[in-house]
C-alpha cells in the first residue's frame, strides 16, 4: 500500500526557513512526480509546486517562486520542501501528494500533513 | 490562471438524502477534473477522477459527472461520515488548481 509519512509539527519565527519532508513507502518512488499543497488554516488548498521523478526539475506557483525549493532523496524515497522568509500568512498545513500518473493527473495519495506555525 | 469555483460554499442535508455539489472552471478543463473528501483535521481523499471515475474503495454512492467547464458531484444518499468538505481540482493546466470547497453539513 502506498504511503506517504511527513515531518512533525514546527514553529518559526518570522524570518525564518522550514523545511518539511515526505517520505514514501510502498511503491516505486524514483517513477512519481511529487506535488506539495497548502492549506492555510479554515481556508481551502493552495497548490504550491511539483518536483519531477529524477529531482532534476521542479515547477512552483508564482506566489511561491523565489522562496521555495523542493528536492528529492532517491536513497531514501523522502522529497522535501524548504520554504524560506517566513511570515504569519506561511502558518498552515502542508501536504505532499503523488501524482498518480506522470505529471499529469490527480493526486492520490496525500500524506497526512505537516502543521507550520509562524509566530514570533 | 484557470479558476474553480464551487457551489453552494455550505450544502445543508439530512442523512440519507441526496446532495448534489457543482464546480464550474473559468475555462474548459476536458475531463481532466478531480474531487477531494477532506474531513476536520484529515488529508484530502480522492474520490474521483477524469470527471467520473470513481478511486479505489469509494462507495457507489459517489458519482460524478461533466466535462469541459461544468461538473457535479452527487451523493446519492448520504450517511453520518460523508459530513465533510468537498474540493474539486483541475489538473488540465498549470498552475493546478482547486476549487473552494463546498462543506456537507448535517441538516
Amino acid at each position: 500500500q502506498v504511503q506517504l509519512v511527513q515531518s512533525g509539527a514546527e514553529v518559526k519565527k518570522p524570518g525564518a526557513s522550514v523545511k518539511v519532508s515526505c517520505k514514501a513507502s510502498g511503491h516505486s518512488f524514483a517513477s512519481y512526480y511529487m506535488h506539495w499543497v497548502r492549506q492555510a488554516p479554515g481556508q481551502g488548498l493552495e497548490w504550491m509546486g511539483i518536483i519531477n521523478s529524477s529531482g532534476g526539475s521542479t515547477s512552483y506557483a508564482q506566489r511561491f517562486q523565489g522562496r521555495v525549493t523542493m528536492t528529492r532523496d532517491t536513497s531514501t524515497s523522502t522529497v522535501y520542501m524548504e520554504l524560506s522568509n517566513l511570515s504569519s500568512d506561511d502558518t498552515g498545513v502542508y501536504y505532499c501528494a503523488r501524482d498518480a500518473v506522470g505529471a499529469t493527473s490527480w493526486f492520490h495519495p496525500w500524506g497526512q500533513g505537516t502543521l507550520v506555525i509562524v509566530s514570533s | 490562471e484557470l479558476v474553480m469555483t464551487q457551489s453552494p460554499a455550505t450544502l445543508s442535508v439530512s442523512p440519507g438524502e441526496r446532495a448534489t455539489l457543482s464546480c464550474r472552471a473559468t475555462q474548459s478543463v476536458s475531463n481532466n477534473l478531480a474531487w477531494y473528501q477532506q474531513k476536520s483535521g484529515q488529508a484530502p481523499r480522492l474520490l474521483i477522477y477524469g470527471a467520473s471515475t470513481r478511486a479505489t474503495g469509494i462507495p457507489a454512492r459517489f458519482s460524478g459527472s461533466g466535462s469541459g467547464t461544468e461538473f457535479t458531484l452527487t451523493i446519492s444518499s448520504l450517511q453520518s461520515e460523508d459530513f465533510a468538505v468537498y474540493y474539486c481540482q483541475q489538473y488540465n493546466d498549470w498552475p493546478r488548481t482547486f476549487g473552494q470547497g463546498t462543506k456537507v453539513e448535517i441538516k
